[in-house]
């Protein structure tokens, strides 16, 4: 299952909201889709499962939304830690599968 | 506090082995499914392999399968990935991660994964 993510890069304010696609080539079973937030040098942190609910420690302007083949991630107010690459994964077919990536900067 | 430690990365020739470790504390490592999943330089996420909480099922993606190898040693809460034949294609980070939700079955894994480790790298080239 091919997972697309759009844009590639998305340049935004701090206070902004910033809005990130995930769009797969099938529909992901139960909405098994989960979202990572990864800077630089570092590992991936789980964010959002489920497709809808937010991992232990995930602050609440995260939100994860979205069924079927369409699921999208909303940051309300980015805050300066939230400048990082955003990678969707699903886990609803075989094999596990990453999307390429949005990194959001600072404009 | 869990916490997941990568070592056994390096530089090795297309064709080599090597082996990675995955040390694992402050949790009960047994009851977990754990993965491995790599980055190549500037790329995206890979997952590689995953392994069962007792170790007797294991589950690879494809161009892995029959070159690396997954284990654990849960008497020293530890993961294991042997590599061999290796390729310059599978020049990356390779991080260990648990399994959250989800489940394994059959041949196949269902998870998303939680806790990472730093990573450890391999560099694939003559």
């Amino acid at each position: 299952n091919v997972l697309t993510q759009s844009p590639g890069t998305l340049s935004m304010s701090p206070g902004e909201r910033a809005t990130l696609s995930c769009r797969a080539s099938q529909s992901v079973t139960s909405s098994n889709l989960a979202w990572y937030q990864q800077k630089p040098g570092q590992a991936p942190r789980l964010l959002i499962y489920g497709a809808s609910s937010r991992a232990t420690g995930t602050p609440d302007r995260f939100s994860g939304s979205g069924s079927g083949t369409d699921f999208t991630l909303s940051i309300s107010r980015l805050e300066p830690e939230d400048f990082a690459l955003y990678y969707c994964q699903q886990y609803g077919s075989s094999p596990l599968t990453f999307g390429g990536g949005t990194k959001v900067e600072i404009k | 506090e869990v916490q997941l430690l990568e070592s056994g990365g390096g530089l090795v020739q297309p064709g080599g082995s090597l082996r990675l470790s995955c040390a694992a504390s402050g949790f009960t490592f047994s009851s977990y499914v754990m993965n491995w999943v790599r980055q190549a330089p500037g790329k995206g996420l890979e997952w590689v392999s995953g392994i069962s909480g007792s170790g007797g099922s294991t589950y690879y993606e494809d161009s892995v399968k029959g070159r690396f190898t997954v284990s654990r040693d849960n008497s020293k809460n530890t993961l294991y990935l042997q590599l061999n034949s290796l390729r310059v294609e599978d020049t990356a980070v390779y991080y260990c991660a648990t399994a959250h939700t989800g489940y394994c079955t059959g041949g196949d894994c269902y998870v998303d994964m939680d806790y990472w480790g730093q990573g450890t790298l391999v560099t694939v080239s003559s």
